[in-house]
């Protein structure tokens, strides 16, 4: 099984600030890598797929770089509504995803 | 509009049975996979499994392979989530979503309470 592990596990930033998570994987995910977004009581969303590509909807702030087992997401100055928790996962093995623990940003 | 409609919360008693359900309109449903994420409470997103409700090709992940079922109706665009004999241990929040590729649509969750 794949594991992802993601850090930190809360960011502190006020806004207008550049926030950068991490994401690593316990072997290659061949670059299929997404970051899902969640807001309290609400659904997850995706934010990135494929590493780098913006899902629709998703404003250019949000950019997701990396490859084989190290992953970046960058938000590059949020925005009051981008304080959430955010999720990598992989589809490497499919059907078998798995999702990483999740890095909180919160405003400092 | 692409949008999977869940079923209402849940509260229910150990041992008892459950079936939720997700109901997909505004695209191909017999098309794409569907997939079952649980969040617990306070906690992170687990993958369960998924299926694909044109011919109900299902995967589980490892971890709840054996503690839940997971099917579909195509007739109605409908996947469903069951239990048969549910534990305290279910409570959480459960997600359905469409995958292309990734889970690019969800829906807004079913909270299940076993008390």
């Amino acid at each position: 099984e794949i594991v992802l592990t993601q850090s930190p596990a809360t960011l502190s930033l006020s806004p207008g600030e550049r926030a950068t998570l991490s994401c690593r994987a316990s072997q290659s995910v061949n670059n299929f890598l997404a970051w899902y977004q969640q807001k309290p009581g609400q659904a997850p969303r995706l934010l990135i797929y494929d590493v780098s590509s913006r899902a629709t909807g998703i404003p250019a702030r949000f950019s997701g770089s990396g490859s084989g087992t190290d992953f970046t997401l960058t938000i590059s100055s949020l925005e009051p509504e981008d304080f959430a928790i955010y999720y990598c996962q992989q589809r490497s093995n499919w059907p078998r995803f798995t999702f990483g623990p999740g890095t909180k940003v919160e405003i400092k | 509009e692409v949008e999977l409609v869940q079923s209402g919360a849940e509260v229910k008693k150990p041992g008892e049975s459950l079936k939720i359900s997700c109901q997909g309109s505004g695209y191909s449903f017999v098309s794409f996979w569907i997939g079952w994420v649980r969040q617990m409470p306070g906690k992170g997103l687990e993958w369960m499994g998924l299926i694909h409700p044109g011919d109900s090709d299902t995967r589980y992940s490892p971890s709840f392979q054996g503690q839940v079922i997971i099917s579909a109706d195509k007739s109605i665009s409908t996947v469903y989530l069951h239990w048969n004999s549910l534990r305290a241990s279910d409570t959480a929040t459960y997600y359905c979503a469409k995958i292309l590729y990734y889970m690019d649509v969800w829906g807004k969750g079913t909270t299940v309470t076993v008390s």
